[in-house]
């Protein structure tokens, strides 16, 4: 069964910068099928998918956060990372770690499995 | 980006009563479309995807319809597990957006 834990500090000063790590168990995130998402939900509102990575360096990014997102892959301990900048009151939310799969038939990737999520509180 | 619209927001409905829920895409998505159940306080279940395959050990009274721009999700007959807030989101082009939740509560 494939599991994913974020894992991170919970509370961030604005202007600083947000980073999680997922540690994903029973799936490699080194496979080529599998693509690696962050998502986040603000409390009592909807879902933003933030963006994916995948093959180790290769990304997509939402046009919202573009210019504020980074995502990396530590192949070595089965985890990739999310570090969001200049972070404000706006980017609290709970954020969520996912797999994405391909089925291999040149159909873009959708999500299987998520992590339980993890809040991040901005504030000063 | 493409808007993706539901309805109702909410709906309130009995045990054993048939449920559908559509979801609007703003341009055509193909098929690209998935369903997730959230519960309160906890993340998103994939339940569909590719607008009508249901994912490994998703209860067969849930099921999924449409193409290009309109698609259903359809609960046969709901169970007490069932209440909770469904989501659509089109993963058919960057960024992928989900629609704004369908709440189902107990009638």
């Amino acid at each position: 069964q494939v599991q994913l834990q974020e894992s991170g500090p919970e509370l961030v000063k604005p202007s600083q910068t947000l980073s999680l790590t997922c540690t994903v168990s029973g799936a490699s995130i080194s496979n080529v099928n599998h693509y690696w998402s962050w998502v986040r939900q603000p409390a009592g509102k909807g879902l933003e998918w933030i963006g994916r990575i995948w093959a180790s360096d290769s990304t997509n990014y939402n046009p919202s956060l573009n210019s504020r997102v980074t995502m990396s892959v530590d192949t070595s301990k089965n985890q990739f990372s999310l570090k969001l900048t200049s972070v404000t009151a706006a980017d609290t939310a709970v954020y969520y770690c996912a797999r994405e799969i391909s089925d291999g038939n040149f159909n873009p990737p959708h999500s299987d499995f998520w992590g339980q999520g993890t809040l991040v509180t901005v504030s000063s | 980006d493409i808007q993706m619209t539901q309805s109702p927001s909410s709906l309130s409905a009995s045990v054993g009563d048939r449920v559908t829920i559509t979801c609007r895409a703003s341009q055509g998505i193909n098929n690209h479309l998935a369903w997730f159940q959230q519960k309160p306080g906890k993340a998103p279940k994939s339940l569909i995807y590719s607008a009508s395959s249901l994912q490994s050990g998703v209860p067969s009274h849930f099921s999924g319809s449409g193409s290009g721009t309109d698609f259903t999700l359809t609960i046969s007959s709901l169970q007490p597990e069932d209440f909770a807030t469904y989501y659509c989101q089109q993963y058919n082009s960057y960024p992928l957006t989900f629609g704004g939740g369908t709440k189902v509560e107990i009638k």
